[in-house]
């Protein structure tokens, strides 16, 4: 099975605050997804990239920005965080443009 | 309007019966995905089905594009298999396919 995993695993920063989440797979993978998931809402798609230097806005970006340095790692940034931006934070990752996601056990950020 | 229904939103069973989630969408898809969400908030990938029937062990997936809807079904429920499932209607864009994802079933097996 893919492996995917996240860190920081718990973070919490306050209103204004510089966060990094990082993303590594090591399934040599070209497709690398972050998500977001709100009671409510689901999961929604913040930002994609299908290989390195690659980045595509999902559906949710505003407040977000991501880079793809290599084909494992791929990092989401968050400049100015708000509460609103509180959340589960899921990676995921897939060989081809179609097929099974393989998810990263999340990153439960608190923004205070 | 949401692109991609779950129901029922929670279902509470007695352990041994049977549990069947449905999937309802309105757009276009290259395929569904059901997932399995622990309590923990960890994701298990259950099922790629674009179409037709697939089972794996207690559970069978079926997805009927003309229908527009997709389920899951859990034979012989076990405690072990609370938690929440996750659909996700695959749609094609340029560059890579995307996910959308429902809001999720809650089920919950009582011993």
């Amino acid at each position: 099975e893919a492996a995917v995993t996240q860190s920081p695993r718990n973070k919490v920063t306050v209103t204004g605050g510089n966060v990094t989440l990082s993303c590594r797979q090591t399934n040599s993978h070209n497709y690398m997804y972050w998500y977001r998931q709100d009671t409510g809402h689901g999961l929604r798609l913040i930002h994609y990239s299908y290989g390195a230097g690659n980045l595509q806005i999902g559906d949710v970006p505003d407040g977000y920005k991501a880079t793809r340095t290599t084909q494992e790692d791929f990092f989401l940034l968050l400049e100015l965080a708000s509460p609103s931006q509180t959340s589960l934070y899921f990676c995921a990752s897939s060989d081809n443009r179609g097929g099974t996601q393989y998810f990263g056990p999340g990153t439960r950020l608190l923004v205070l | 309007g949401q692109q991609v229904q779950q129901s029922p939103a929670s279902l509470v069973l007695q352990e041994g019966e049977n549990a069947e989630l449905q999937c309802n969408f309105s757009t276009s898809l290259n395929s569904m995905q059901w997932f399995y969400q622990r309590p923990g908030g960890s994701l298990v990938s259950l099922f790629y089905n674009p179409s037709g029937t697939k089972h794996s062990g207690r559970l069978t997936s079926t997805t009927v594009i003309k229908e527009r809807r997709s389920s899951l079904h859990i034979s012989s429920s076990q405690t072990t298999d609370s938690g929440t499932y996750l659909c996700a209607l695959e749609r094609p864009t340029e560059g890579a396919d995307r996910l959308t994802f429902g809001k999720g079933t809650q089920l919950i097996i009582q011993p």
